[in-house]
């Protein structure tokens, strides 16, 4: 069954470095999206993609936010200059014709 | 702008039995999707289950059935023969364009 895939699994880094999160959504899905879970707390929306641009971002996703879909399969998350509040598991998500979005398994984020 | 809530930050099932997981909802807009995820201690997120606004039947997979009742706008997930493996959290969501997150219902199956 196709599903959604993230790298890497962990990942730690010292404040102020730029990281990037990368995802391989399901194959003939249009729609991508990527959300965020602070420990403990709900998802959250930061920004959905379609047709190569960006089609809806939440408040959380500023300037020091970017995505990108450099190759028609991955499709990535930059955090240009990262904050210990951006500790958090993002997750990749993407969705094809019907309603349903399907969720990577996320990569776990923490900044020092 | 919706809302979705979920009133039991916590729930306990005995094995084999029955439990049921509330959502209630808050949308003007007439045509939105209902969602439940799981996320057990691993952190994936699981689709479960969907329903339509507009489906006249409550969605059904497997162990999992959605009572959906439009005018009360809740979105109940109702888990049916609990396994020790269904313990997590549980996720309902809305899609408007993006889904909009509960702050979830942690299951407890007790053998």
């Amino acid at each position: 069954e196709p599903e959604v895939t993230q790298t890497p699994s962990h990942q730690v880094t010292q404040m102020g470095q730029e990281v990037i999160l990368r995802c391989v959504p399901i194959s003939n899905h249009l729609y991508f999206y990527w959300y965020r879970q602070i420990l403990g707390q709900k998802v959250e929306f930061l920004v959905s993609f379609y047709n190569n641009e960006i089609s809806e971002k939440s408040e959380i996703f500023d300037d020091q936010f970017s995505v990108e879909r450099p190759d028609g399969s991955n499709f990535t998350l930059k955090i240009r200059s990262t904050k210990l509040e951006d500790s958090a598991m993002y997750f990749c998500a993407s969705q094809g014709e019907v309603e349903t979005q399907y969720f990577g398994p996320g990569t776990r984020l923490l900044v020092l | 702008a919706q809302k979705i809530t979920q009133t039991q930050p916590g729930m306990f099932v005995q094995e084999k039995e029955a439990v049921t997981l509330d959502c209630t909802y808050d949308t003007s807009d007439p045509s939105y999707g209902l969602f439940w995820y799981k996320q057990p201690s691993s952190g994936e997120m699981i689709f479960l289950i969907y329903q339509g606004s507009y489906d006249q039947q409550n969605a059904t997979e497997g162990r999992y059935s959605l009572n959906f009742q439009k005018a009360r706008k809740s979105a109940n997930l109702v888990i049916s023969a609990s396994q020790l493996g269904d313990s997590a959290m549980y996720f309902c969501a809305m899609r408007e364009g993006y889904m909009r997150f509960g702050a979830g219902t942690r299951l407890t199956v007790k053998p």
